[in-house]
């Protein structure tokens, strides 16, 4: 069974640098897009990146200038930087596995394992 | 963006009804939806794909449809633990957004 954890710090000061790490046991580490999300009141759920081993990691326009998703294949970790943090970035974070689903000739790719979230907040 | 516009934002429903949730898409994403179950305090729990595709494991009382910029999801004989909120996501376009939520209350 698929396992993720999530940790880092809770608790930010505005202008300081998110770090958030994601611990994938069991399951292959190859072959999946490695995702991060966040859920808040005002915003819903947004959906930040992803990557995927051996390709670049793809941002959203919303955070891409602040963010940066890297992987450590060989510890089966993936992280989450997220620079210049505002008191609206203030969410619970969650890191989650984008598998790939076939149906009728097409590859599908849902987020079917989810960490337990962080919750992050930015205060002075 | 790709908007995922998600009504009713919440509904109230008894043990045994049978509940619909639209989702609809600002422009043709195909069948690139998928569906998630949140309960308070957890994170979301995958449901469907394509569209309509159960995930291994979810019980044959929910069910998806559409495609193109229109899509439901219907539980069919609603059970004490759907009682949650639901999101549909769609997949065709970086950045992968989601609906706002559908939250499914005890009536």
């Amino acid at each position: 069974q698929v396992h993720l954890h999530q940790w880092g710090a809770g608790l930010l000061k505005p202008s300081e640098t998110l770090s958030l790490s994601c611990n994938v046991s069991d399951g292959s580490f190859s072959g999946y897009y490695w995702t991060w999300l966040r859920q808040s009141s005002g915003r819903g759920l947004e959906w930040i990146g992803e990557i995927y081993h051996g390709r670049r990691a793809s941002y959203n326009p919303s955070v891409e200038s602040r963010v940066t998703i890297s992987q450590d294949k060989s510890k089966r970790r993936f992280f989450l930087e997220m620079r210049s943090v505002t008191a609206a970035d203030t969410a619970i974070y969650y890191c989650a596995r984008g598998g790939e689903y076939y149906n009728s000739g097409t590859y599908y790719k849902p987020l079917d394992y989810w960490g337990q979230g962080t919750p992050v907040t930015v205060s002075s | 963006d790709i908007q995922m516009t998600q009504y009713p934002s919440s509904l109230s429903a008894s043990v045994g009804d049978r509940v619909t949730i639209t989702c609809r898409s600002s422009q043709n994403i195909g069948k690139f939806l998928n569906w998630y179950q949140q309960k308070p305090g957890k994170a979301p729990n995958f449901l469907v794909f394509a569209a309509s595709v159960l995930h291994t494991g979810v019980p044959q009382r929910f069910s998806g449809s559409g495609s193109g910029t229109e899509f439901t999801l219907t539980i069919s004989g609603l059970q004490p633990e759907d009682f949650a909120t639901y999101f549909c996501q769609q997949t065709h376009n970086v950045p992968h957004t989601f609906g706002q939520g559908t939250k499914v209350e005890v009536k």
